[in-house]
């Protein structure tokens, strides 16, 4: 069955340190790719994806992520962290020519941001 | 705005008590998605309709049933609480299952007492 790992449950890192979150996938084909946020208190919000093309994506607040097929992985970055980065993360993958298969979620890091 | 809508935003059930979770999008989404939230356990699936009417189980359906009203909106039904059930509810939707990103709804916060 697919599944979603993303092995930190909980990272902190100082303002203005770069960040990079961990995300793996176990599927057969080429899957789709998705980093959601989600703010204390609110609901999750699409960072960025990734469907074809060019492995490096860019996204929203600053984020990117990189898709590399040879490690089955998807992992989210961003340079230098502002304190308003502190939230949940949730990795989450599609699959081509699914059907109607609904996305499978990651369990979530939560970014703590120390000054 | 465009987007999903959950009603209510709070809720205080007592065991037994039966309540309906109603969500609404506005984006002529074909799919739509309700999870639910507990602490280290991340978003699991409860039911998904991937189209206007059909309906599906996910990962833990028990305790609960859906109605996918119109293409709009897609209902949450707790027939008779339990505890068990005391978590945050998200609906979602997206423009078709399978490979397309999710938009969602801000939760509804339920507890059972």
């Amino acid at each position: 069955a697919q599944s979603v790992t993303q092995p930190d449950i909980h990272i902190t890192v100082s303002e203005g340190a770069s960040l990079e979150l961990r995300c793996n996938y176990s599927y057969g084909a080429t899957p789709y790719l998705f980093w959601y946020v989600q703010s204390p208190g609110q609901g999750l919000q699409l960072l960025l994806k990734y469907f074809s093309g060019d492995t490096l994506v860019q996204g929203i607040k600053g984020f990117e992520a990189e898709f590399k097929r040879s490690q089955s992985s998807f992992n989210l970055r961003k340079p230098s962290v502002h304190w308003s980065d502190a939230a949940e993360y949730f990795c989450a993958v599609g699959f081509w020519n699914s059907g109607n298969t609904p996305l499978v979620f990651g369990k979530g890091t939560r970014l703590s941001v120390i000054a | 705005n465009a987007g999903v809508t959950q009603t209510p935003k709070f809720q205080v059930l007592k065991t037994g008590q039966s309540m309906t979770l109603q969500c609404a999008q506005d984006m002529n989404h074909n799919s739509m998605y309700w999870y639910r939230q507990d602490p280290g356990m991340g978003l699991r699936l409860i039911y998904y309709s991937a189209s206007e009417g059909t309906t599906d189980k996910g990962e833990v359906p028990n305790g609960y049933n859906v109605s996918r009203l119109n293409k709009r909106e897609f209902s949450l039904r707790l027939e008779s609480a339990a505890p068990s059930q005391t978590s945050v509810y998200f609906c979602a939707s997206s423009e078709m299952a399978g490979g397309y990103g999710y938009t969602f709804g801000s939760g509804t916060r339920l507890t059972v007492v």
